[in-house]
């Protein structure tokens, strides 16, 4: 398998622009999560599903923040609008069937800078 | 909320130490707690998962222990090596159904 894939891998964007992040987690894994890393406030649970449906979203910071999964294989972070304090690294991460008991998969993660 | 804490931040040794991280929590109700080593631009890998029950895991040169009770764990890495250099972050899985990350540590091996 070839793990968790995210794209894009960078996302340079100007203040109140859009942004879409990516993520397609290991086939057959029914838990998917989504986190933000920063220098000040490290590695940070923002919403995870289960099955496809977003079961905890009580990380997501504002309602500037959106997550899909669609199916299976196939997850979106929308921003929108964009600020600069959402500058910052964005792992997928995903899980076999349960949140907190296996290993977490992670994604290269996403560089996003908002100018 | 659970607090993770990794202490120290950053540290540097020279090849062939062996040498031991280490990693604090305040809530002992844990499910598990797994340790994950992140390079530079890169996602995390995980290298260790000790589930509540148990006292340590062992991968090769790594050895990883956990007592609940004091709320804390250590990773120890064997005869550190410079590819071992990476940032070294633990994560604590309990109540809320979600990892706790700690802010990690940052290891140099040098030649």
């Amino acid at each position: 398998d070839a793990g968790v894939i995210q794209s894009p891998r960078h996302e340079v964007t100007e203040m109140g622009q859009e942004v879409t992040l990516r993520c397609k987690p290991i086939s057959g894994h029914d838990y998917l999560f989504w986190y933000r890393q920063t220098m000040m406030r490290g590695l940070e649970l923002l919403i995870y599903f289960n099955n496809n449906v977003p079961i905890d979203d009580s990380g997501m910071p504002e309602d500037r923040f959106s997550a899909k999964m669609p199916n299976a294989s196939f997850s979106t972070l929308k921003i929108q609008p964009s600020e600069p304090r959402d500058s910052a690294v964005y792992f997928c991460a995903s899980s076999l069937n349960s949140p907190t008991n296996e290993k977490l998969f992670f994604g290269s993660g996403t560089q996003l800078s908002v100018l | 909320k659970q607090e993770v804490t990794q202490i120290p931040a950053a540290l540097s040794v020279p090849e062939g130490e062996n040498l031991v991280l280490n990693c604090s929590f305040t809530d002992s109700a844990i499910y598990n707690l797994q340790w994950f080593r992140q390079d530079p631009g890169k996602g995390l890998t995980s290298l260790l998962l000790i589930q509540s029950s148990q006292r340590e895991q062992t991968s090769g040169r790594l050895n990883a222990s956990l007592d609940k009770s004091s709320g804390r764990s250590t990773l120890y890495i064997a005869a550190s090596q410079p590819g071992d250099s990476a940032t070294y972050l633990c994560a604590v899985g309990g109540g809320g159904n979600q990892f706790y990350f700690g802010t990690g540590t940052s290891l140099t091996v040098i030649p």
